[in-house]
């Protein structure tokens, strides 16, 4: 039963271009996303995040969307640079549950940023 | 600064043997959760140590066993090895209350 669902499993855009990377879970109970980029190699490193009373949260380059009745949230990076090129992983959490130790993942979208 | 430190870096066990894997968390954090990550999917959290007790656990079986150390440094253990446990494994820490998980670079298991 895959709670969290990256649908796409790669995507590849131009320098400069946006980069939109979905996701969709299917727990009413998740309140908490996280997304984070893995390179090869190296473990998950934490992007962005957004708590479930927000529906945008703002960082830089990387915007993070959420549609709590669509259960879907999107992962927005404007310009794309190839340095971006990495696995992206959704992730999420029950905080208000208790379940603040568990992340469920995402199986993952592979970014590529031509140059 | 150093974030999370796991050994070793790779690692090689027979099938049916024991395997213990360390981590050490972030300066600062108390909290140490491991996850599974097989090739091509994304992390399975299997269980999380707070106060040298596990406070969550994953869907996976008894042969995975942790310990948490007074200085919040971690171990995770797998017991009779099977191929299928062949995997990244990944150490992360927070500080209790705080909901953003810093991970280690892993360790990667081959089961032969």
């Amino acid at each position: 039963d895959q709670q969290v669902k990256q649908n796409s499993p790669s995507l590849s855009v131009q320098e400069g271009r946006i980069s939109i990377l979905n996701c969709d879970y299917t727990n009413s109970m998740f309140d908490y996303f996280l997304w984070y980029k893995k390179y090869p190699a190296e473990g998950p490193t934490f992007l962005i995040s957004i708590s479930s009373i927000k529906d945008k949260n703002e960082d830089g380059r990387f915007t993070v969307f959420l549609n709590k009745s669509a259960k879907h949230l999107s992962l927005h990076i404007v310009p794309s640079q190839p340095g971006d090129s990495a696995v992206y992983f959704c992730a999420a959490s029950a905080i208000t549950g208790g379940n603040t130790g568990k992340l469920i993942f995402g199986q993952g979208t592979t970014l590529q940023v031509k140059p | 600064d150093a974030g999370v430190t796991q050994s070793p870096t790779h690692l090689i066990k027979t099938r049916g043997q024991q395997v213990t894997l360390r981590c050490s968390p972030k300066s600062g954090h108390d909290t140490v959760s491991w996850y599974q990550q097989a090739l091509g999917q994304g992390p399975q959290f299997i269980f999380q140590y707070y106060e040298e007790e596990e406070r969550q656990r994953g869907n996976f079986p008894d042969r995975f066993s942790g310990h948490q150390f007074p200085n919040y440094s971690s171990e995770l253990n797998v017991n009779a090895l099977l191929l299928g446990d062949s995997a990244l494994y990944l150490c992360a820490s927070r500080e209790t209350g705080t909901y953003g998980y810093t991970f280690g670079s892993g360790t990667r298991l081959t089961v032969v």
